[in-house]
């Protein structure tokens, strides 16, 4: 069982919207800016997507965007493209003997 | 460019040994907190442990506490996890990855560690 809860999938056609939860407590998602969001394509190394909740690192595309409202955090992916399909995973710093926790991953459809 | 590379996964016999070396290149690795991140079959990332820029300082995720190690040559550029006492449940892909404003940039392509008789 992770720490942060995920939706196990979510779908959409392309050009359209989705988003990803990721549900923590106030002991990580809810007590730090500290949220960061990652993308994995079957077999790959994970790829850094959002962090500090809302920001994009260099080359990510503006169609990735990130929010978060009390113990809950959001990943938002616009004008769906069939390369956004892959594993989604939110990652949060905490406050407890597990500084680091990820979600259990959302797998994204694109239809 | 920026890379990290692991190296040293392999078949173990539950109770065995081995260690995971990363190698990292194109950026001063002697600057940043370096992490190991595991993924065992079909399930999602799980932190393991992580360690300061001069070594000095290291953190375990509860379940390989006292049975794994990191350290880091920063002379080498090199990162580690000496894993002793290997159980099943160990068995994943394990990535070295970089820590950068509280996220997690840039990731090796990963080791895969398989624990069975």
């Amino acid at each position: 069982q992770s720490a942060l809860t995920q939706p196990a999938s979510v779908s959409g056609s392309p050009g359209q919207s989705i988003t990803i939860s990721c549900t923590g407590t106030s002991s990580d998602v809810g007590g730090y800016n500290y949220v960061s969001w990652y993308q994995q394509h079957p077999g790959k190394a994970p790829k850094l997507m959002i962090y500090g909740v809302t920001n994009r690192p260099s080359g990510v595309s503006n169609r990735f965007s990130g929010s978060k409202s009390g113990n809950t955090a959001s990943l938002t992916i616009s004008g769906l493209q069939a390369e956004d399909e892959a594993d989604y995973y939110c990652s949060s710093f905490a406050s407890s003997s597990t500084p680091w926790v990820f979600g259990g991953g959302t797998k994204l459809t694109v239809l | 460019e920026v890379q990290l590379v692991e190296s040293g996964g392999g078949l173990v016999q539950p109770g065995g040994s081995l260690r995971l070396s990363c190698a990292a290149s194109g950026f001063t690795f002697s600057n940043y907190w370096m992490y190991w991140v595991r993924q065992a079959p079909g399930k999602g990332l799980e932190w393991v442990a992580n360690i300061k820029p001069d070594g000095s300082v290291e953190y375990y995720v509860d379940s390989v506490k006292g049975r794994f190690t990191i350290s880091r040559d920063n002379a080498k550029n090199s990162l580690y996890l000496q894993m002793n006492s290997l159980r099943a449940e160990d068995t994943a892909v394990y990535f070295c990855t970089r820590g950068w404003t509280y996220a997690f940039d840039i990731w090796g392509q990963g080791t895969m560690v398989t624990v069975s008789s």
